[in-house]
């Protein structure tokens, strides 16, 4: 069965330092990638999206950036924090084809100080 | 652009009653809907997923039902118990990239 992992579950950063999250997939191959932030008082909004290695399309502009360096992994940066990046940071995977299920990972919460 | 919009923002019943969370979205090009529960400060769980073609879903308890063409969704959640109590969204797909398009969510109380 498919699993998807994120991590850290939880991290606070001041602001001007950088920043990775990582979330790998397992058990499937060539997944669509996603990471989604979800603010406080705000609904989930779509950051990045990748169809595959090295691949990624960005959907607003922001501070941060995304990468995905091999097939099941996608990493989420940025070289300087602000407050405003603060949030739940979800990544999500989808099978390549078809509409088919968005599986979310369970989540890490970034607070900037 | 897409939107999606859930009401009622939030919702407290009492055990055993059965209750309907509402979704709107205004193109209704989409190719599924998926309804997701999310605990306090956990990510989302799946609970079900209806595709453009389909009418009406399924599961235990659950039951979700899609009018594409007047842009509505309904969840209905029968029987509910204290477990139940979770932020309930929905969110669209409307392209071939898998990208979702989320409501602000339906916070749900169910009380002993």
């Amino acid at each position: 069965s498919q699993t998807i992992h994120q991590w850290p579950a939880t991290l606070v950063q001041p602001v001007g330092s950088p920043l990775s999250l990582e979330c790998t997939v397992e058990g499937t191959s060539n997944p669509n990638l996603y990471w989604y932030r979800q603010a406080a008082g705000r609904g989930l909004q779509l950051l990045f999206y990748s169809v595959g290695i090295g691949q990624i399309s960005s959907e607003v502009p922001q501070n941060l950036s995304a990468s995905r360096p091999q097939d099941r992994q996608f990493i989420l940066s940025s070289k300087k924090l602000l407050l405003s990046d603060s949030g739940f940071y979800l990544c999500a995977w989808s099978p390549d084809s078809g509409a088919n299920v968005l599986t979310f990972g369970a989540g890490s919460r970034l607070t900037v100080l | 652009k897409q939107e999606v919009t859930q009401i009622p923002a939030a919702l407290s019943v009492p055990e055993g009653e059965n209750l309907v969370l509402n979704c709107s979205f205004t193109d209704s090009a989409i190719y599924n809907l998926q309804w997701f529960r999310q605990d306090p400060g956990k990510g989302l769980t799946s609970l079900l997923l209806i595709q453009s073609s389909q009418r009406e879903q399924t599961s235990g308890r659950l039951n979700a039902s899609l009018d594409k063409s007047s842009g509505r969704s309904t969840l209905y959640i029968a029987a509910s118990q204290p477990g139940d109590s979770a932020t309930y969204l929905c969110a669209v797909r409307g392209d071939s990239y898998g990208k979702l398009t989320f409501g602000q969510g339906t916070i749900l109380t169910v009380h002993p």
